[in-house]
């Protein structure tokens, strides 16, 4: 069956723009999570959603970032005013239910802020 | 917080030859362990995972014992293949977030 998928896969935008990165999660996972993967490092927890609502945003790092999914299935991960330092691949994951389940991670959306 | 300290890399190794790479963490509560890889040009896969002390993931002969007396989860394999080329990546599960290692390079030459 097929797996997270993310679009698009490169995003290249000059710093002060608006930028969305999309999420599609395994079908009938209730569970989807966005990480932020800088180079060199592992990836760092941004959010997580239990269905529509986000049960945990303490990993955004300041109010420019906001994530959406409104139907509990597609997630949007949007960043307004980027800078430079917001480049990164920005990775989402699903899992079934809630909790320990083993997370599936999408290819992520590489960001370059010029 | 939770966190995960694991051998820097790069590592490299030529084929059969042995792999071990150290993880260690820092977490509140009881948390699960999981070692993911990430092979070129692809996503993060799971590898395996340990929930509670004592437990030993394993899988394509890879294995990690969750050792929670020394606070450590180290990634074996006894004889590496090129195919086996990628970043492995330790990490922590506490509910539902996962707190990840900076990530170990491996490159098996034949």
């Amino acid at each position: 069956g097929a797996g997270v998928s993310q679009t698009p896969s490169n995003k290249v935008t000059e710093k002060g723009k608006y930028v969305e990165l999309r999420c599609d999660p395994i079908s009938g996972h209730t569970a989807l999570y966005w990480y932020r993967q800088s180079l060199g490092q592992g990836p760092e927890f941004l959010i997580y959603f239990q269905g529509t609502g986000a049960a945990d945003d303490s990993g955004l790092p300041n109010d420019r970032f906001f994530a959406v999914r409104p139907e509990g299935s597609v997630s949007t991960l949007k960043i307004q005013r980027t800078e430079r330092g917001d480049s990164a691949v920005y990775l989402c994951a699903s899992s079934s239910g809630q909790g320990r389940n083993e997370q599936f991670f999408g290819p992520g959306t590489r960001l370059t802020v010029l | 917080g939770d966190s995960v300290t694991q051998m820097e890399g790069p590592v490299t190794l030529s084929e059969e030859a042995f792999l071990t790479i150290n993880c260690t963490y820092t977490a509140t509560g009881y948390p699960s362990l999981f070692w993911y890889v990430q092979y070129p040009g692809e996503g993060l896969q799971l590898l395996l995972k340990a929930t509670k002390a004592d437990d030993k993931g394993s899988n394509k002969g890879f294995e990690a014992t969750y050792r929670k007396e020394t606070t450590s989860f180290h990634l074996e394999k006894g004889s590496v293949q090129v195919s086996d080329s990628a970043v492995y990546f330790c990490a922590l599960g506490n509910d539902y977030k996962l707190s990840f290692g900076a990530g170990t390079t491996v490159t098996v030459r034949a």
